[in-house]
């Protein structure tokens, strides 16, 4: 069964102070490791999928990173406005093809205090 | 990026009723999926929308509780029967665009209330 686990569950940071979030999973032939950001009352809005280990991506004041059993989504001198919940999610893929839908973390609350 | 529209965006219910939730994509899609979200809680997978064959069910989901329908690589519905105050989520549609990008869209949701 595949299994994410995020860590912190919140976190609260002051306006500049960078850090990470952390996602730790298990996932039978990971065909992608999904990070979405959620504001709250919207659905999850997509930001990354990395493929296998070493793969890094960035977008903005975010970069999130990829090994074998997890991945950390870095936030470097965050804004207010990066307040949201932080979703980390995988995919698994099928023998035959195609892929099965996303198993989800249960986010880490993420809060950016001016 | 392939944009969804979810219809109805909330909703109040009454106990034993049911619910079609509908949604559409502005291009034709691969794959299509449903998930739930209970209140503070994060999304579950309720079942792969199958184009022209039935939909593939998660363990703890059954087709006559959440019947889903796929006509075309567009558009597919969830329903909700006989609802009860458990039921009260939001239900998101999500989707993998032809030719995969490597990207997975979501809808806004449909927040159903089941008095």
């Amino acid at each position: 069964e595949d299994q994410v686990t995020q860590s912190p569950e919140a976190l609260r940071l002051q306006e500049g102070e960078s850090s990470s979030l952390n996602c730790s999973y298990t996932v039978s032939g990971l065909r992608g490791l999904f990070w979405y950001r959620q504001d709250p009352g919207k659905g999850p809005e997509f930001l990354f999928t990395l493929y296998s280990a070493g793969e890094e991506k960035e977008k903005e004041r975010l970069k999130a990173t990829l090994t074998k059993k997890e991945s950390f989504l870095h936030i470097t001198a965050p804004k207010p406005e990066d307040s949201a919940t932080y979703l980390c999610a995988v995919q698994a893929g099928r023998s035959g093809g195609g892929a099965d839908g996303l198993t989800f973390g249960k986010g880490t609350h993420l809060i950016i205090q001016p | 990026s392939a944009v969804i529209s979810q219809k109805p965006s909330r909703d109040i219910c009454q106990r034993g009723t049911s619910l079609t939730i509908q949604c559409q994509v502005d291009s034709q899609v691969t794959m299509m999926f449903w998930y739930r979200q209970q209140p503070g809680q994060s999304l579950t997978l309720i079942a792969t929308a199958n184009q022209g064959s039935e939909a593939t069910y998660e363990s703890g989901f059954v087709i006559d509780k959440f019947p889903i329908s796929r006509p075309n690589l567009t558009f597919s519905t969830l329903t909700v029967s006989n609802m009860s105050p458990e039921d009260s989520s939001i239900y998101l549609c999500s989707v993998e665009s032809k030719g995969y990008t490597g990207e997975l869209f979501f809808g806004e949701g449909s927040r159903l209330t089941v008095l």
